[in-house]
């Protein structure tokens, strides 16, 4: 079964500073993997996504995100923080064959200014 | 484009009443998918459809709880009767099944069931 684990529930960084949301997956075949970021008060929203090729993708707003192999894990980064970054964000590995995907509890992201 | 719409956006109701929750999937989209979310429990997918056809109702929490998808282009969460620990934001997502696996979520209804 798919599972996905973000370890970290809160991170807090300063307006500027670079981040890293983490996130581990466990899925049997290549996955297909997701961030999604949750503003206050609105629905999901894509930032970006991995299935083959190029294991680091870019996003929008300034992220990408590394897709590891050997670790499992797809963390996602961005170099300099903004206030309006501020939010939950949520990783998921989809089973394609379904259109069903497996979501992790989410890393609310706080930004300090 | 108009994404996924859900209605209402907001609701607030009494204990014991029925609640109908609705949803317009992406045109061409064939996968359809409610979920809860709230403070305590996350991020909880309630069902799924595939071409119409629940293929998942296994985090429905009880009979209480039912959903339909008469067509493509429709879906319904109805809560009857609803108690206050159904209050939480319901959102339904699509997508299209056998590609990449992207979801696209409505805005979600807030419900509040007093």
């Amino acid at each position: 079964a798919q599972s996905v684990t973000q370890p970290d529930i809160h991170i807090t960084v300063s307006e500027g500073a670079s981040l890293e949301l983490r996130c581990n997956y466990s899925y049997g075949a290549t996955p297909y993997l997701f961030w999604y970021v949750q503003s206050p008060g609105q629905g999901l929203q894509l930032l970006l996504k991995y299935f083959s090729g190029d294991t680091l993708v870019q996003g929008i707003k300034g992220f990408e995100a590394e897709f590891k192999r050997s670790q499992s894990s797809f963390n996602l980064r961005k170099p300099s923080v903004h206030w309006s970054d501020a939010a939950e964000y949520f990783c998921a590995v989809a089973n394609t064959n379904a259109g069903k995907s497996t979501f992790g509890d989410g890393t609310t992201l706080t930004v300090k200014p | 484009d108009a994404g996924v719409i859900q209605s209402p956006r907001h609701e607030v109701t009494e204990m014991g009443q029925e609640v109908t929750l609705r949803c317009k999937p992406i045109s061409g989209h064939n996968s359809l998918f409610w979920y809860r979310q709230t403070m305590m429990r996350g991020l909880e997918l309630l069902i799924y459809f595939n071409n119409n056809v629940p293929i998942d109702d296994s985090g429905m929490p009880e009979d209480r709880f039912s959903a339909k998808m008469p067509n493509a282009s429709f879906s319904t969460l109805k809560i009857q009767p609803s108690e206050p620990r159904d209050s939480a934001v319901y959102f339904c997502a699509s997508s299209l099944a056998g590609t990449s696996g992207e979801q696209f979520f409505g805005p979600g209804t807030r419900l509040t069931v007093l």
